[in-house]
């Protein structure tokens, strides 16, 4: 089945650092939304951007959207021993299926 | 609080006994899921419900079945699990769609199958 790509597959950071994570898709989207999964834990949505939007910001994350290159980017920045996770994207298109990747393993260091 | 539980976290069993893991939202919404986590293979939709008494298939749903009687609660069925079965299960909701609004996810079933 089609799967989403993130990129980088694991990264590893310093308490402070900044974090960009990218992701990468094949079919047209309604809209792409990222999600947070702590170790065996369920995930938890963060962002949803929408087609039309390029730029979508919440708190310490900033998401961005390149349509014509059918990529996203999930920035977390100041990041903190608790952002330590998985980090999921899964694109929406037109069938109502969410299509997932299978993720960037974060690990920030104390 | 808003939430979606499933029962139980973790379950060992043996081979052809049949199991449910239930799923129940207090959030009034239309549409659940449920997903299977295998490492390398990411996140498989096995069924989804619209709203109450419509279910359909996802990518995954061999050896699976679910019903949705009452709008909060979806159970997901192994009538005779199998080893390929062990896995992790996520129940997730959403208002409308996940596709649409996003899903909020139950804190996995870790399924063992001996």
């Amino acid at each position: 089945s089609q799967q989403g790509e993130e990129d980088p597959q694991a990264l590893s950071i310093q308490e402070g650092e900044n974090a960009t994570m990218n992701c990468s898709y094949k079919t047209s989207i309604n809209n792409l939304q990222w999600y947070r999964q702590n170790s065996g834990r369920g995930l938890v949505h963060l962002i949803l951007i929408r087609s039309n939007e390029r730029e979508k910001h919440s708190g310490r994350l900033r998401v961005t959207l390149d349509t014509s290159k059918k990529s996203s980017s999930l920035l977390i920045t100041a990041s903190r021993a608790a952002d330590t996770a998985s980090y999921f994207c899964a694109n929406a298109g037109n069938n109502r299926k969410l299509i997932w990747g299978l993720g960037t393993s974060l690990a920030v260091n104390p | 609080e808003a939430q979606v539980t499933q029962n139980p976290r973790y379950l060992i069993t043996v081979t052809g006994k049949k199991l449910t893991v239930t799923c129940s939202q207090n959030m009034n919404h239309e549409y659940m899921s449920w997903y299977r986590q295998d490492p390398g293979l990411g996140l498989r939709q096995i069924y989804y419900s619209m709203n109450v008494e419509v279910t359909d298939k996802g990518d995954v749903p061999e050896g699976y079945k679910v019903s949705r009687k009452e709008k909060r609660n979806f159970p997901l069925i192994l009538e005779s699990p199998s080893p390929n079965q062990t896995s992790l299960y996520f129940c997730a909701s959403s208002p409308l769609s996940g596709t649409v609004y996003g899903y909020t996810f139950g804190s996995g079933t870790r399924l063992t199958v001996v």
